[in-house]
């Protein structure tokens, strides 16, 4: 069974503050990590992928394997990046995703 | 990225009818999906719409109560039955185009039941 874990439902942090959300990941194979984010209003969007190993609008995550992690982090926080953020795992048969509880990220100013 | 567009965009209905949502997309796809988000939860899927067959469904997802068409590359619905207050939830379409692996969701459809 696949599973992801976002243990914080909220982080605050203050604007040019780091700020780094976690994710942990159960699964016996090689999966594909995503973040999605959704702003205030928004659809659903993907903000990044493992294999891309690529910044979003100054966001990165690197996939451990040994920790079983996926953490997005950011060095400085903008008040724009306040949203709900989604990590989550697509197994190796087929498309489909598991979805993390998600991480309100506040970003006071 | 895909243009999504999902029919209604809300709806309160009474207890015990059913409410369908389309979900429309600008270009082929090769897959469609369906899932739920229930208020405070995470995203669960409900199952994959398959292009001319019976949709797969996830674990607690069954036909009879989340009947789900998909009749061409483009368009697909998704039909809440017999609705309770527990189905109030939002309700989205994700979609792989062809030639890509990544999904993109729709706007999502507010169900309220009550």
């Amino acid at each position: 069974a696949q599973r992801v874990t976002q243990p914080e439902k909220l982080l605050s942090v203050f604007k040019g503050a780091p700020v780094e959300l976690k994710c942990n990941y159960s699964y016996s194979g090689s999966p594909e990590l995503f973040w999605y984010v959704q702003y205030s209003r928004q659809r659903l969007q993907l903000l990044l992928r493992h294999i891309s190993r690529e910044s979003i609008k100054g966001f990165t995550a690197d996939l451990n394997k040994g920790e079983t992690s996926f953490h997005l982090k950011k060095p400085f926080a903008q008040e724009e990046d306040s949203a709900m953020y989604y990590c989550a795992l697509k197994g190796t048969s087929g498309s489909r995703l598991t979805f993390g509880e998600g991480t309100q990220l506040t970003v006071n100013p | 990225s895909a243009v999504i567009s999902q029919k209604p965009s809300r709806d309160i209905c009474q207890r015990g009818t059913s409410l369908t949502i389309q979900c429309q997309v600008d270009s082929q796809v090769t897959m469609m999906f369906w899932y739920r988000q229930q208020p405070g939860q995470s995203l669960t899927l409900i199952a994959t719409a398959n292009q001319g067959s019976e949709a797969t469904y996830e674990s607690g997802f069954v036909i009879d109560k989340f009947p789900i068409s998909r009749p061409n590359l483009t368009f697909s619905t998704l039909t809440v039955s017999n609705m309770s207050p527990e189905d109030s939830s939002i309700y989205l379409c994700s979609v792989v185009r062809q030639g890509q692996d990544t999904q993109y969701f729709g706007p999502g459809t507010r169900l309220t039941v009550l």
